[in-house]
């Protein structure tokens, strides 16, 4: 089965970096997803990892280690906007499990 | 192109009855996944199709059922209904088999009474 582990909530100012990590196990690993959801809308796709190291896209960067079982995404020059929850998930046997998601707040 | 459209949007059902939620994905896409999601836990996975075959199941009950079509549109059904099936349900289209990058629909939000 999976168990996938974020923390519930973080805050950050405007123009600050937060990373939020996530830890898996699962018994069969096909690669890492991070999702942003607004409230209220659908979750959105942000990056996926399968390989080890990092992944930069803009001011988002994912992170991967599959020994460790460990992720994390990294927001960078963070905005208003910015605040959502963000999804990890990992995909085993074309199953995508989520974790319960991160709150992150940006506060001016 | 346009998105993953669900419908209807909005829906309140009472205890017993049964409800049925229809997705449809982007053009091209093959493979519709459909996903229940609740504050106390989460987004869970509950079946993927693809050419018109189930190929995924998560773990939920026989009351949950889908099905999908020549033209890739998809539907759920819910049977007996619950007061704890009251969720947000969520579709998501891929191009191929597979959870990858995935573009979820708005949802339906179904209210049990």
């Amino acid at each position: 089965g999976q168990n996938i582990d974020q923390p519930t909530e973080m805050t950050a100012t405007e123009g600050a970096i937060v990373q939020i990590n996530c830890t898996y196990q699962t018994s069969g690993f096909n690669g890492l997803f991070w999702y942003q959801q607004h409230a209220g809308e659908a979750p959105t796709f942000l990056s996926y990892n399968v390989l080890d190291g990092l992944e930069e896209k803009g001011r988002f960067s994912s992170f991967l280690s599959r020994s460790k079982g460990y992720s994390y995404l990294l927001l960078k020059e963070l905005q208003m906007k910015d605040s959502a929850s963000y999804l990890c998930a990992a995909l085993n046997d074309y199953k995508l499990s989520f974790g319960a998601g991160t709150t992150v707040t940006v506060r001016a | 192109k346009a998105g993953v459209t669900q419908t209807p949007r909005y829906l309140i059902k009472t205890r017993g009855q049964q409800v049925t939620l229809s997705c449809s994905p982007i053009s091209g896409h093959r493979s519709v996944s459909w996903y229940q999601q609740t504050p106390g836990q989460g987004l869970q996975f509950l079946f993927e199709y693809f050419s018109e075959t189930q190929r995924n199941k998560g773990n939920f009950p026989g009351r949950f059922s889908g099905r999908q079509f020549s033209n890739s549109r998809s539907e759920m059904n819910v049977s007996t209904l619950e007061l704890g099936d009251s969720a947000l349900y969520l579709c998501a289209s891929t191009f191929r088999q597979g959870a990858y990058e995935q573009y979820f629909g708005p949802g339906t939000r179904l209210t049990v009474t």
